[in-house]
């Protein structure tokens, strides 16, 4: 099976710009998570979606969300953005509803000048 | 809440020596405890995962980890180094929450291996 896969790979916008970031799951995969990891913070919890809903969510402003089709691919869009928001973001599939190992994509890094 | 917590955010050893990384875990459930790799540029590789079966789990690469109730604790290890072992290593921890799945990672620990 393909591995998930996540476009752009890199992305540079400028503050105030909104961006929108994809994640192809695995296969039969219905769980897709976001991570954004930066040097400061390390890696934190986005959201969560199982099919086309968000079951969790993580303690972001407002500016983050995200959504999930019924192919299970998703997007996470981040309006208005600032200079703090540059980071590597991580999607995740998982293929259970429970606890089950995630697997990861390579991440999209996203540069905010 | 859930926390784990790695002491040591950076680890030198020398090739063939033995690798140990720590991680500590606070959870009020039954914790599922999980080790993954990333190398530079790259996303995070799962090494082994730990699920309330066999306390010892092994998994790729050599790596093995252990869970111990009684310390909290599911340190990593690999009898002997390799150059390719280095990379970033973060323990994470997984909780049920709003009926989903949610992982929550400590800081990671940088692994130098030297000849």
């Amino acid at each position: 099976k393909a591995g998930v896969t996540q476009t752009p790979r890199y992305l540079i916008k400028t503050r105030g710009q909104q961006v929108t970031l994809s994640c192809s799951p695995i296969s039969g995969h219905r769980s897709v998570s976001w991570y954004q990891q930066t040097p400061g913070q390390g890696l934190q919890f986005l959201f969560e979606y199982f099919s086309e809903t968000q079951r969790n969510k993580g303690n972001f402003p407002g500016r983050f969300s995200g959504r999930q089709f019924s192919n299970s691919r998703s997007e996470m869009n981040v309006s208005t953005l600032e200079l703090g928001d540059s980071a590597l973001y991580l999607c995740a599939s998982s293929d259970l509803a429970g606890v089950e190992e995630q697997y990861f994509g390579p991440g999209t890094r996203l540069t905010v000048t | 809440a859930q926390s784990v917590t790695q002491l040591g955010s950076h680890v030198s050893v020398s090739e063939g020596a033995l690798v140990l990384l720590r991680c500590n875990y606070s959870s009020s459930v039954p914790p599922y405890l999980f080790w993954y790799v990333q190398y530079p540029n790259q996303g995070l590789q799962l090494l082994l995962k730990y699920t309330s079966a066999a306390t010892l789990v092994k998994g790729i690469n050599g790596f093995e980890a252990e869970f111990k109730k009684s310390e909290t604790s599911f340190h990593l290890t690999k009898p002997s180094a390799h150059m390719s072992d280095a990379a970033e290593y973060f323990c994470a921890v997984s909780a049920i929450t709003g009926g989903g799945n949610k992982l929550t990672f400590g800081t990671g620990t940088q692994l130098k291996v030297e000849l």
